[in-house]
């Protein structure tokens, strides 16, 4: 089945612990993209990826990293994380630049 | 200014009734997309319906159709015959440019079906 996979789904953390979600994605898509979401701002989107080794920041970087060492797989690094990171995160893959984006169940992030 | 514009928080609709959502977007790109995401309360977001800015035809996909109106930079999403799994948010997100990978997404309408 054709999907993208995010782990942990439920995180509840304390700030400055490191922590990373993994995602990872089985449709051998190029772009893949990491979003938060909290309420009454809609999606924002942290990092992209347009390809193995090429990533770039998106609209809200702060406080985050990634890397693409893999096709499949998109990471997102908080490496000391604060309560305002508190939030839902999703990761998304599309085949092209441009087309439909496919999204992850979403992990629930709380820093404590 | 905000790219994506949903001036819904919530809208109601009876069964088997059509209901639409609204959205405007803003950009001076001539090539862009539109897009309509779900999210059920489970929380996943799953993909509508689609609407290039060349496309000359406004884009239906089953019972979901778009209503694009360049001239007014709207994209109304239309969902006909509702039913009560319709209830969830709803997102209208747009691509700027031809090859752009980012998606500016609107803050959403809530969507309830009523029996």
């Amino acid at each position: 089945e054709a999907q993208v996979t995010q782990n942990p789904r439920y995180l509840i953390t304390v700030t400055g612990k490191k922590l990373t979600v993994t995602c990872s994605q089985n449709m051998n898509h190029e772009y893949m993209s990491w979003y938060r979401q909290d309420p009454g701002l809609g999606l924002r989107q942290i990092y992209y990826s347009m390809n193995v080794e090429v990533t770039d920041k998106g609209d809200v970087p702060e406080g985050y990293k990634v890397s693409r060492k893999e096709k499949r797989n998109f990471p997102l690094i908080l490496e000391s994380p604060s309560p305002n990171q508190t939030s839902l995160y999703f990761c998304a893959s599309s085949l092209q630049r441009g087309n439909e984006q496919f999204f992850g169940p979403g992990t629930r992030l709380t820093v404590l | 200014a905000q790219k994506i514009t949903q001036t819904q928080p919530g809208m109601f609709v009876q069964e088997k009734e059509a209901v639409t959502l609204d959205c405007t977007y803003d950009t001076s790109d001539q090539s862009y997309g539109l897009f309509w995401y779900k999210q059920p309360s489970s929380g996943e977001m799953i993909f509508l319906i689609y609407q290039g800015s060349y496309d000359e035809q406004n884009a239906t996909e089953g019972r979901y159709s778009l209503n694009f109106q360049k001239a007014r930079k709207s994209a109304n999403l239309v969902i006909s015959a509702s039913q009560l799994g319709d209830s969830a948010m709803y997102f209208c997100a747009m691509r700027e440019g031809p090859g752009a990978n980012n998606l500016f997404f609107g803050t959403g309408t809530r969507l309830t079906v009523i029996p």
